[in-house]
């Protein structure tokens, strides 16, 4: 079966501190893997993915997720953390060569204190 | 500009009352999705369309009929609403690459 897991309903990290917020999958092959941002009363928005190749995916607003096929994890990162990254944010993944189907995480609520 | 509109926004309604959700998307994507977000934000898969075409239908009861008049248009009608219906409903489409792009929301409220 196919799955995706954010162990942590939330994470509490102070401004300027780097941040992780951690998401494991269960999918067999080589996974398509994705995650996004969820502001309060807004839609989704994509933040990056990792497809092939480098295991260090750079994405928007200076996040970046490194995929580790050993441990099956795809933790999102930022160096520095910033009051305004305080959102909700989703761990997706979709079965090799199927983009039609997208498997979300539970959500991990990110509060960045000042 | 906006890339995936939805309307309503908002929807207050009785229990027993049919009501759709529009969406629209003119970012020339094929492939378009209605998921639903519960109050523990859960988020669910429930229809995709390809081209006018469904291609998954996740066990959502048969109250619910999507319509995808054209491959830019994808509406989600709902008969006989339960209590449980009670959620937030996200159209969104895709790129080819995989990334999906969310229309805002439609908060559907059941009393």
């Amino acid at each position: 079966a196919q799955s995706v897991a954010q162990p942590e309903d939330q994470v509490k990290v102070a401004e300027g501190n780097p941040l992780t917020v951690k998401c494991t999958y269960s999918v067999s092959g080589n996974p398509y893997l994705f995650w996004y941002v969820q502001y309060p009363n807004r839609g989704l928005q994509f933040l990056l993915k990792y497809i092939t190749g480098d295991n260090l995916v750079k994405g928007s607003y200076g996040f970046e997720a490194e995929f580790n096929k050993s441990q099956t994890s795809f933790h999102l990162k930022k160096p520095s953390a910033l009051v305004s990254d305080s959102a909700l944010y989703f761990c997706a993944v979709s079965p090799p060569n199927n983009f039609n189907k997208f498997y979300f995480g539970s959500g991990t609520k990110l509060n960045v204190k000042p | 500009d906006t890339a995936v509109s939805q309307t309503p926004k908002y929807l207050v309604t009785q229990m027993g009352n049919d009501k759709s959700i529009k969406c629209e998307q003119n970012l020339g994507h094929d492939t378009m999705y209605w998921y639903k977000q519960d109050s523990k934000k859960f988020l669910k898969i429930m229809f995709s369309y390809n081209n006018k075409e469904l291609i998954i239908n996740e066990t959502v009861p048969n109250r619910f009929s999507p319509k995808s008049p054209d491959k830019a248009h994808l509406n989600l009608h709902i008969n006989s609403l339960e209590l449980g219906d009670s959620a937030v409903y996200f159209c969104a489409s895709r790129l080819n690459t995989g990334e999906l792009f969310f229309g805002e929301g439609s908060r559907l409220t059941v009393l």
